[in-house]
C-alpha cells in the first residue's frame, strides 16, 4: 500500500476485555515500531521489529501487551484484559531499516477507549 | 540510557513570525536527530533531521541546528504560516545502535499560529 494501515481507527471496550490492534506496514520495510500515545503526551516505545531477528520489547509495560509480527508483514498488537489507564492511542511505524538509516513512517494510529 | 527533554510545552506565535522549538539529550554517543510533526488526528511525519557531523540544515522555511558540546539541538520555523499548527517531536538515537532503544522522543511541543 501508499502508507503504514492501521486498523481498527477507532476502538470502545468494557475494562477486562481483550483487544487486538492490527498494522500494515509499508511494502518491503523491515522495521516496525509500535508506540503508545497518551492524551496529550509523547510516543511511548512499545515494542520493535527488525526482520527475522528477536523482537525488542523491552518498552512492553507490563505482561498484558504482546504482539506478533509475521514475517516483514503484518503486525498485531495484542492487550488482555484491559486497564482504564490503557486508553490511549497506539501507533505503528515502519521504516527501510533499523532506526537512523531510515525514515519512520507512522500510521494514523488506533484510539483505544477503555470504559 | 538516553533522555529527551523539549521545551517548550506549547508555543503560540503571529503569523510570519518565528518559532524555535529547543530539545536537549543526555546520551554524548547519540549522532542523529531527526524532527517529526504531528497534525492533528495523524501519525507523525519526519519533516527534518540532523546527524552529529553537521551543525546546521536548513529546507526551505524550517532549519535545525545542533550543539554537540551542549547536547542540545533546536528546530528553526520561519515566516510561520497556519497550516504549521501541529504538535512537533524531536528525537534522539545512536545510528549504529541496534533495536528501537535507540530512537527516544521528546515530550512534543504544541505550535500554534495565531491568524
Amino acid at each position: 500500500g501508499a502508507g503504514v494501515s492501521q486498523s481498527p481507527s477507532n476502538k470502545v471496550t468494557e475494562k477486562g476485555k481483550d483487544v487486538e490492534l492490527r498494522c500494515d506496514p509499508i511494502s518491503g520495510h523491515t522495521a516496525l515500531y509500535w508506540y503508545r500515545q497518551r492524551l496529550g503526551q509523547g510516543l511511548e516505545f512499545l515494542i520493535y521489529f527488525q526482520g527475522n531477528s528477536a523482537p525488542d520489547k523491552s518498552g512492553l509495560p507490563s505482561d498484558r501487551f504482546s504482539a506478533e509480527r509475521t514475517g516483514e508483514s503484518v503486525s498485531t498488537l495484542t492487550i488482555q484484559r484491559t486497564q482504564q489507564e490503557d486508553s490511549a492511542v497506539y501507533l505503528c511505524a515502519s521504516s527501510l531499516d533499523r532506526v537512523g538509516r531510515g525514515e519512520l513512517f507512522f500510521g494514523e494510529g488506533s484510539r483505544l477507549t477503555v470504559l | 540510557g538516553e533522555n529527551v527533554e523539549q521545551h517548550p510545552s506549547t508555543l503560540s506565535v503571529q503569523e510570519g513570525d518565528s518559532a524555535v522549538i529547543k530539545c536537549t539529550y543526555s546520551d554524548s554517543a547519540s549522532n542523529y536527530f531527526p524532527w517529526y510533526k504531528q497534525e492533528l488526528g495523524k501519525g507523525p511525519q519526519l519533516i527534518i533531521d540532523i546527524r552529529s557531523n553537521v551543525g546546521e540544515k536548513k529546507d526551505q522555511r524550517i532549519a535545525v541546528t545542533l550543539n554537540k558540546t551542549a547536547k542540545h539541538f533546536s528546530l528553526h520555523i520561519t515566516e510561520t504560516q497556519p497550516e504549521d499548527s501541529a504538535v512537533y517531536f524531536c528525537a534522539a538515537s545512536t545510528l549504529s545502535g541496534g533495536g528501537a532503544d535507540g530512537l527516544t522522543f521528546g515530550k512534543g511541543t504544541h505550535l500554534i499560529i495565531q491568524p
